[in-house]
């Protein structure tokens, strides 16, 4: 089984709709990430979170919001979906300072907003 | 503010070929740096992670390099298979608290049979 599960795998929306990405991991580790990918651009960091208690803003946070439900759930919000925000999204962990921060990601959520 | 750049953007290669992938980075105040390796519409896998106190790491026909004070990191591989083609990606970690992987844009690499 994989240890780090992004649902849905694949989304397609239409402008304005309130959409949710859900990460969850089996790895144990209390810190996690969500990253967007588009061509040309490469990865970038959206929020993260090193522990259930801590939320921190990325390089591209606006509009998206964050909820660290458990130390193995990271969800990542669009309240009000854009063209703009069509994308590939990972969710990615680290076992932090311990675990020599090594990064571990899920498959991605192929996210297409018409 | 960090920068990662990868060279080249695209590399093609015949199958046998030794070869080598270029990391460079603007800040050399890093905690470490990973390479990892992304198939197309696939998430991304770690091949190897080096500390900023270590010089290369190694895992099977790969090895990673950092030369930390010039901002450069390379990764080789031996005995290049048509398995290998993929798009290759290198992060590094600020040193500062509370900091997240820096991202190059990739190398995709083609190895042919």
């Amino acid at each position: 089984d994989a240890d780090v599960t992004q649902t849905p795998r694949n989304r397609i929306t239409k402008t304005g709709k309130r959409i949710m990405l859900e990460c969850s991991q089996t790895k144990g580790h209390d810190r996690m990430y969500w990253y967007r990918q588009d061509p040309g651009l490469g990865l970038r960091l959206i929020y993260y979170s090193f522990d259930v208690k801590d939320i921190n803003k990325g390089e591209i946070s606006d509009g998206y919001s964050v909820s660290r439900q458990a130390q193995a759930k990271f969800s990542l919000s669009l309240e009000s979906a854009i063209p703009n925000q069509t994308a590939l999204y990972f969710c990615a962990t680290s076992a932090g300072l311990a675990g020599f921060n090594e990064q571990f990601f899920g498959p991605g959520t192929r996210l297409t907003v018409l | 503010k960090q920068e990662v750049t990868q060279i080249p953007a695209a590399l093609s290669v015949p199958e046998g070929e030794n070869l080598v992938l270029n990391c460079s980075f603007t800040d050399s105040a890093i905690y470490n740096l990973q390479w990892f390796r992304q198939d197309p519409g696939k998430g991304l896998t770690s091949l190897l992670l080096i500390q900023s106190s270590q010089r290369e790491q190694t895992s099977g026909r790969l090895n990673a390099s950092l030369d930390k004070s010039s901002g450069r990191s390379t990764l080789y591989i031996a005995a290049s298979q048509p398995g290998d083609s993929a798009t290759y990606l290198c992060a590094v970690r600020p040193n500062q608290a509370g900091t997240a992987l820096i991202f190059g844009k990739g190398t995709t690499l083609s190895v042919s049979s």
